[in-house]
């Protein structure tokens, strides 16, 4: 099974700050099964990025998704009070998603 | 647009079975892609539990496999699971969402709002 590892835990950023998450795959994993979601407290999880770096309908440019192999990154460019929560990513290999521990994102 | 909605007792007693059941609104699933369930206990991350094609195909968590069975209903547009033998680790936010495995990409893009299971006795 691959593990995914995201970093750092949490984030203490200010609005308008740049935010760059991490996930790191415990074996090299395609770039078409890795996605990024973002949920809030008593929410379900929504669906940021797929492919990496292909954003979901109706996610703002300000969301962006990089990567290959074992490392991937998301970016927020420019954070609003919107964006402060949980995201995780996710891998499918063989069938099998798993998804990263979190990362939390909140105001500083 | 593409709605899913949980349904389910909130509440099972250990060793017990749980049943919950995903309906899905503008969408067919006969249509295509497959059909999943993902849960999260209390102040916890998200977990896999398996998915479903329109055609009964499955696949489950490992870790979860011998206690887990999932069903499609297509004349009623909703799929089922199941959880045997169910204790306090299995208490946790049940979320039914479509998955797609189209193309090769991997990704679950409509999620229902999540069921609160509680198990205890």
């Amino acid at each position: 099974e691959i593990v995914l590892t995201q970093s750092p835990d949490t984030l203490s950023l200010s609005p308008g700050e740049r935010a760059t998450l991490s996930c790191r795959a415990s074996q090299s994993v395609s770039s078409t099964s890795l996605a990024w979601y973002q949920q809030k407290p008593g929410q379900a999880p929504r669906l940021l990025v797929f492919g990496a770096s292909i954003r979901a309908t109706g996610i703002p440019d300000r969301f962006t998704g990089s990567g290959s192999g074992t490392d991937f990154t998301l970016t927020i460019s420019r954070l609003e009070p919107e964006d402060f929560a949980v995201y995780y990513c996710q891998q499918c290999g063989g069938s099998v998603f798993t998804f990263g521990p979190g990362t939390i994102v909140h105001i500083k | 647009q593409v709605q899913l909605q949980e349904s389910g007792p909130g509440l099972a007693k250990p060793s017990e079975t749980l049943s919950l059941t995903c309906g899905v609104t503008g969408y067919s699933i006969s249509s295509g892609y497959y059909w999943g369930w993902i849960r999260q206990p209390p102040g916890k991350g998200l977990e896999w539990i398996g998915h479903i094609y329109r055609s009964g195909n499955t696949y489950y968590n490992p870790s979860l496999n011998s206690r887990i069975t999932m069903s499609v209903d297509t004349s009623k547009n909703q799929f089922s699971l199941k959880v045997t033998s169910v204790t306090a680790a299995d208490t946790a936010v049940y979320y039914c969402a479509r998955v797609s495995v189209i193309g090769g990409y991997y990704y679950m893009d409509v999620w229902g709002k999540g069921t609160t299971v509680t198990v205890s006795s």
